[in-house]
């Protein structure tokens, strides 16, 4: 009864490094989401994919990248961080388009 | 594009009273869903409610119901019976419809603060 694991569950970064977030799920969905929280924001989408192999643009993609070469698994990644990049990330699937999503515990990273 | 507009960033209500948590969205799509979920202060994300824009009866979940309003696009949330348990973030979300790049997207939120 995983769900939706999101690694790691923090990170400090120092400008200019990248990382890469990972995201499994193991309740076969086929839609997954990248989200940054920032207070006063809500939940802003990064990117998202609707199935393996697929990938699109959220509101705010500038600066990440995404890849989805297997189902259950959404990778996350920041080439060069930003402290603008500091929030934290949560990660999300969802069977269809109008089932609940499934939320991983989310990833608070700090750029520095 | 669609939106979610949450116009109330914080509510106070009183133990065992009812409360009504505001959501409007904006969208050209006749087909959609609407979803209510809490973020107590350990930060996890909780699904409590789902709407489907074709669905005629308001849904409800235990001592959570939506109040759909189609012609008004709004999907307002009822905790009726407010319990200390759920003082937190309440987010409302929405998702277009089937066949088309889904995007599940959220609101800025309401903190709700429940006091005895």
């Amino acid at each position: 009864n995983a769900g939706v694991t999101q690694t790691p569950k923090f990170r400090v970064l120092k400008t200019g490094q990248s990382m890469t977030l990972l995201c499994a799920q193991d309740m076969n969905h086929e839609y997954m989401y990248w989200y940054r929280q920032d207070p006063g924001m809500g939940l802003r989408l990064i990117h998202y994919s609707v199935g393996e192999g697929t990938t699109a643009k959220g509101e705010v993609p500038d600066g990440y990248n995404v890849s989805r070469l297997k189902k259950q698994n959404f990778l996350l990644g920041l080439e060069s961080a930003a402290p603008s990049q500091t929030s934290v990330y949560f990660c999300a699937s969802t069977y269809t388009e109008n089932t609940e999503a499934f939320f991983g515990q989310g990833t608070r990273l700090t750029v520095v | 594009a669609q939106k979610i507009t949450q116009t109330q960033p914080g509510m106070f209500v009183q133990e065992k009273e009812a409360v009504t948590l505001d959501c409007t969205y904006d969208t050209s799509d006749q087909s959609y869903g609407l979803f209510w979920y809490k973020q107590p202060s350990s930060g996890e994300m909780i699904f409590l409610i789902y709407q489907g824009s074709y669905d005629e009866q308001n849904a409800t979940e235990g001592r959570y119901s939506l109040n759909f309003q189609k012609a008004r696009k709004s999907a307002n949330l009822v905790i009726s019976a407010s319990q200390l348990g759920d003082s937190a973030m309440y987010f409302c979300a929405m998702t277009r419809p089937v066949g088309t790049a889904s995007k599940l997207t959220f609101g800025t939120g309401t903190r709700l603060q429940v006091t005895l």
